[in-house]
């Protein structure tokens, strides 16, 4: 079974322009989550989507969005990039959305905001 | 506030030697624990998980972790390190909401 697959890889943006992330989650996982990995602030959550509809969201501000379409794929967007902004955004997916479920994550996509 | 504490930034073993990483957890309510790890290059990838009953829980790769509720702890450990072992290793918790929490991470080198 193919694992949680992001596009792109990598991305270089300038500052003040937007971006789109992709995630394709493992066949028949039905919730994604979105999370940012910096070396200073670490691993935080973004939001987690399930069934087209956001169930949670992190401390992030209104620049980060997300969605989620009928086959469980994922984009998150961030618009008016900033410096800070430049990042490792990784991907989750995991079954059903209970808080016992294993979230399996992709490799996630690496953002220079210049 | 919902936290997760990894005390070890950067831990340096020779091969054989036993491993012991903490991490200790501050939730409300129920608490569901996990440990990852992400090997150079590699993506993040469960090492293991614990929910409830035995808190002497075993993963991949002969690692290993026990939940100690009095201490809101849950150490991961491993008798014998290899040098494949080197990676980050990060503690992570939830709760009812399914967002993960994670620790700082620790850096685990092997030596050959």
């Amino acid at each position: 079974k193919a694992g949680v697959t992001q596009t792109p890889r990598y991305l270089i943006k300038t500052r003040g322009q937007q971006v789109t992330l992709s995630c394709s989650p493992i066949s028949g996982h039905r919730s994604v989550s979105w999370y940012q990995q910096t070396p200073g602030q670490g691993l935080q959550f973004l939001f987690e989507y399930f069934s087209e509809t956001q169930r949670n969201k992190g401390n992030f501000p209104g620049r980060f969005s997300g969605r989620q379409f009928s086959n469980s794929r994922s984009e998150m967007n961030v618009s008016t990039l900033e410096l800070g902004d430049s990042a490792l955004y990784l991907c989750a997916s995991s079954l059903v959305a209970s808080g016992t479920d294993t979230q399996y994550f992709g490799p996630g996509t690496r953002l220079t905001v210049l | 506030a919902q936290s997760v504490s990894q005390h070890n930034h950067h831990v340096i073993l020779s091969e054989a030697a036993s491993l012991e990483l903490g991490c200790n957890y501050s939730y409300g309510g129920t608490v569901n624990l996990f440990w990852y790890v992400q090997y150079p290059g590699q993506h993040l990838q469960l090492l293991l998980k614990y929910f409830s009953g035995d808190p002497l829980v075993k993963g991949i790769k002969g690692f290993e972790a026990e939940f100690i509720k009095s201490k809101f702890s849950f150490n991961l450990r491993k008798p014998s390190v290899q040098w494949s072992d080197t990676a980050e290793y990060f503690c992570a918790a939830s709760g009812s909401a399914r967002q993960l929490t994670f620790g700082s991470g620790t850096q685990l080198t092997v030596l050959p």
